[in-house]
């Protein structure tokens, strides 16, 4: 596609619910990026795809973060037994392989109630 | 990743220059000084990259000196729509972890 796109936009859950945040990126794109950012805080890191292999997932905050690439191609991140400090914006990016250009898409905004 | 220091918030009106530094001291002899602008509800997007001097596209100026421990992006004739949050971020030209900060808010007023 053109951009990067994520579903859902907007994801309200209640506390302990589990979540999944789908990524859709440009087509052809090797590497895939997910972000974490907090209200009023730049994007931080959570993990990094190169085609399916997940070469780096430092960033996760903790076990209850999963994130998966199975085809190369779209991700999901998935978050179990979600908790309040969880509710932040969460962007996905992706860029062609020698990892020039990013192309982040709008993210997908998760509220935990 | 070395770190950067940027102003909080900055305001301005439309049609003037808006210049936005950003310290770096412990840049290294291989990272780039990479901005990128955030608009509300929206991922960031690259605006420019500069190793040295000073760059130039159709969006901004990127101007460092030469001890690069600081560099200063300068937006031209702002409008209503550069009001956003701009970043600037150091390290090598093809780092998969981008290190953002907090960013400066950029407001423009009419």
């Amino acid at each position: 596609g053109a951009g990067v796109s994520q579903s859902p936009r907007y994801k309200v859950a209640k506390r302990g619910q589990d979540v999944a945040l789908r990524c859709d990126p440009i087509s052809g794109h090797v590497s895939l990026f997910w972000y974490q950012q907090a209200l009023g805080q730049g994007p931080e890191f959570l993990t990094y795809f190169q085609n399916e292999a997940q070469l780096d997932k430092s960033g996760l905050p903790s076990d209850r973060f999963f994130a998966e690439r199975p085809e190369g191609s779209v991700s999901t991140l998935k978050i179990q037994r979600t908790q309040q400090e969880d509710s932040a914006v969460y962007l996905c990016a992706s860029s062609s392989a020698d990892n020039y250009g990013y192309t982040f898409g709008s993210g997908t905004r998760l509220t935990v109630v | 990743l070395a770190k950067t220091t940027q102003p909080i918030s900055m305001d301005s009106y439309e049609g003037q220059e808006v210049n936005i530094t950003c310290s770096h001291n412990n840049i290294a002899t291989n990272d780039y000084i990479t901005w990128y602008q955030q608009f509300p509800s929206q991922g960031p997007r690259f605006i420019i990259q500069g190793y040295k001097t000073k760059v130039t596209n159709e969006v901004a100026s990127l101007f460092i000196p030469a001890d690069r421990k600081s560099s200063t992006l300068s937006l031209p004739r702002v409008s209503l729509s550069d009001t956003a949050v701009y970043y600037c971020l150091v390290g090598v030209i093809n780092d998969y972890k981008l290190s953002f900060g907090a960013g400066t808010t950029v407001t423009v007023r009419a």
